[in-house]
């Protein structure tokens, strides 16, 4: 059964900073996997969607990988804002669960001015 | 915009009485699924609909139903809503299974 992990849970840091968020993901058997950020008391909204046959995609000043094989993704964030302050969930499409998204606890982000 | 819409976005009900909970989107995708997500917890699936073909997940409690009469539109209803039941429900979409996802906004439910 899929389990997914996200490293840190929370992280506090000064606006500027260039942060890394971890989620690794116990069953390489995945279609893709999505990011998605989570403002307190809101629906999901799609950062990027990474294929299984990719090991990066972009989309300004967000950047995720893939490695299938050791079960690990990263969003990087560039240049992080106060705006970034939200909780990122990361999910990978389970092929094994017939294309069930499996989500991590999430990483809780604050940006301080 | 095509999106997907839910309906109400705050709901309260009292212990026992049923709630139906709304969701549309313009997207004309095949999918549409629904999530519990309680207070600090991840998302977890319910059940989904693809075009008609209904699949519940096999840990859903028998109180929750769902109805898909169109494209366009999805319901939740919840027969005798326990305190247990309050979280955030979300509704989401996808053109096929196993591609990407589009979540609403939710609906936060409280059971008093």
């Amino acid at each position: 059964k899929q389990e997914v992990t996200q490293i840190p849970a929370a992280l506090s840091v000064p606006e500027g900073e260039n942060l890394v968020l971890n989620c690794s993901f116990t069953d390489s058997a995945i279609y893709n996997l999505q990011w998605f950020r989570q403002d307190p008391g809101k629906g999901l909204t799609s950062l990027l969607l990474i294929q299984s046959s990719q090991r990066e995609q972009t989309s300004g000043r967000l950047n995720a990988s893939l490695d299938k094989s050791s079960g690990r993704s990263t969003l990087y964030i560039a240049a992080s804002q106060p705006g970034d302050s939200a909780t990122y969930l990361c999910a990978p499409l389970d092929y094994n669960q017939g294309g069930k998204l499996i989500f991590g606890q999430g990483t809780e982000l604050s940006v301080k001015p | 915009d095509a999106m997907v819409i839910q309906n109400p976005r705050y709901q309260v009900t009292q212990f026992g009485k049923p709630v139906t909970l709304s969701c549309s989107q313009t997207l004309n995708h095949n999918v549409m699924y629904w999530y519990q997500q309680k207070s600090s917890q991840a998302p977890k699936l319910l059940f989904h609909y693809y075009d008609k073909d209904f699949n519940n997940e096999a840990d859903t409690p028998d109180n929750f139903q769902s109805r898909r009469p169109n494209t366009s539109f999805c319901f939740l209803d919840i027969r005798s809503p326990g305190l247990g039941d309050a979280a955030m429900y979300l509704c989401a979409t996808s053109v096929r299974a196993a591609y990407e996802q589009y979540f609403g906004p939710g609906t936060r439910l409280t059971v008093t």
